[in-house]
């Protein structure tokens, strides 16, 4: 199983709005509802920011928003700000077990 | 609130074991799923293996099976990663995790992670 495909980088400025993609197969992010994202500040641990491709948990800005097409899932965030500034991880559901993305680095311009 | 505290990370070799603990608290321990998922040195986050509620079954990621094997103990609120035949490939930052919901719908809360560092 080979890991889903993310952008290296993204950048946007404030109050801008920028999309994540994450590219996977039709035996992961196609066939299942499962899709999650994290955002890991330097130095710190991830924190959950969707699951199940566009549930926001508790306390999470709803700046933040997700949606799948295919096999490719989507994370938006709108109206930037600088504490965004962070990697952005996907994760999905691959059948008895899990697959991250390579990691996409956001830059706040 | 929901805490995630990770040890026995340390120093080790090629070849030798290690197992790592999570100490849970903040939530009903025994209902929830538990992951570890870990990041090598300026790399992405790999998972490594869950554990449903019950400790009824275990997944692994292919890297680690036959190797690793995750445990837990619902009396102590600890989960458990015990390694063998460690490899330079294993050097990373263990985190354990706790599922949001369901078993496989992510990662809801995460501990600060333990460093295991495969040297000779």
């Amino acid at each position: 199983q080979s890991a889903l495909t993310q952008p290296a980088s993204v950048s946007g400025s404030p109050g801008q709005s920028i999309t994540i993609s994450c590219t996977g197969t039709s035996s992961d992010v196609g066939i299942y509802n499962l899709v999650s994202w994290y955002q890991q500040h330097p130095g710190k641990a991830p924190k959950l920011m969707l699951f199940e491709v566009s549930q926001r948990p508790s306390g999470v800005s709803n700046r933040f928003s997700g949606s799948k097409s295919g096999n490719t899932a989507s994370l938006t965030i709108s109206g930037l700000q600088a504490e965004d500034e962070a990697y952005y991880y996907c994760c999905s559901y691959a059948g008895s077990g899990n697959l991250f993305g390579g990691g996409t680095k956001l830059t706040v311009l | 609130q929901v805490q995630l505290v990770e040890s026995g990370g340390g120093v080790v070799q090629p070849g030798r074991s290690l197992r790592l603990s999570c100490a849970a608290s903040g939530f009903t321990f025994s209902n929830y799923g538990l992951h570890w998922v870990r990041q090598a040195p300026g790399k992405g986050l790999e998972w490594v293996a869950v554990i449903p509620y019950d400790g009824s079954d275990e997944y692994y990621a292919d890297s680690v099976k036959g190797r690793f094997t995750v445990s837990r103990d619902n009396s102590k609120n600890t989960l458990y990663l015990q390694m063998n035949s460690l490899t330079y490939d294993d050097t990373a930052v263990y985190y354990c995790a706790k599922d949001v919901t369901n078993f496989w719908s992510g990662f809801g809360y995460w501990g600060l992670g333990t460093l295991v560092t495969v040297s000779s």
